[in-house]
């Protein structure tokens, strides 16, 4: 069975620039999430989907948004980039609607804002 | 909102020593989760703990959790040098799979 797909593995971009990035889930996983991982504030959670309906949002600007496709494959965009953004990007898909899911990440999308 | 932390931060440990990760987390919850992460690497799931006085064990590794003290615990027997990675808790909302995740603690196990 695939795991969680995340492409691109390592990009380059410069402040001012947007960046969209895309997950594909594990085969039957309907729930998609995202989270930002830097050294400073550890793992935080961006947002989540289900069946193509935000969810949950986290205290992320405007300027991070996302959305999820008919058939569950979701991205996100980041824009007007930032230094700060520099960050691996991690989606994570889970098989339930509800809280009892299990969350099963990616590889992770590495960015890097010069 | 939910604040999970983890203790130590870091640890150094020799091979074949027993130790200790501690987690706490801030309100009520009685799910938690234990992840793996190796250096450039992404999460493995490693424990998925659902009740109170859960205990799991896989290899070395055995975690357990109170949800009344609010307290989770990832024991390492025998530590041994592939067990050097980050290890994360994490407890979820409630509200969907928003997981809110302790600060990790880096295990290096030292031959």
């Amino acid at each position: 069975k695939a795991g969680v797909t995340q492409t691109p593995r390592y990009l380059i971009k410069t402040r001012g620039q947007q960046v969209t990035l895309s997950c594909s889930p594990i085969s039957g996983h309907r729930s998609v999430s995202w989270y930002q991982q830097t050294p400073g504030q550890g793992l935080q959670f961006l947002f989540e989907y289900f069946s193509e309906t935000q969810r949950n949002k986290g205290n992320f600007p405007g300027r991070f948004s996302g959305r999820q496709f008919s058939n569950s494959r979701s991205e996100m965009n980041v824009s007007t980039l930032e230094l700060g953004d520099s960050a691996l990007y991690l989606c994570a898909s889970s098989s339930t609607g509800g809280y009892t899911g299990e969350l099963f990440f990616g590889e992770g999308s590495r960015l890097t804002v010069l | 909102e939910l604040k999970v932390e983890q203790n130590p931060l870091f640890l150094s440990m020799q091979e074949g020593k027993n130790y200790t990760i501690y987690c706490n987390y801030s309100t009520t919850s009685d799910r938690l989760y234990w992840y793996r992460q190796d250096p450039g690497k992404s999460l493995e799931s490693l424990f998925v703990l659902l009740s109170n006085g859960a205990v799991k064990q896989e290899g070395r590794l055995m975690a357990s959790l109170d949800t009344k003290a609010r307290l989770s615990t990832l024991h390492i027997t025998a530590a041994v040098h592939d067990l050097s990675a980050t290890y994360f808790c994490a407890v979820d909302s409630r509200t969907g799979n928003q997981f809110y995740f302790g600060t990790g603690t880096s295990l290096t196990v030292i031959p």
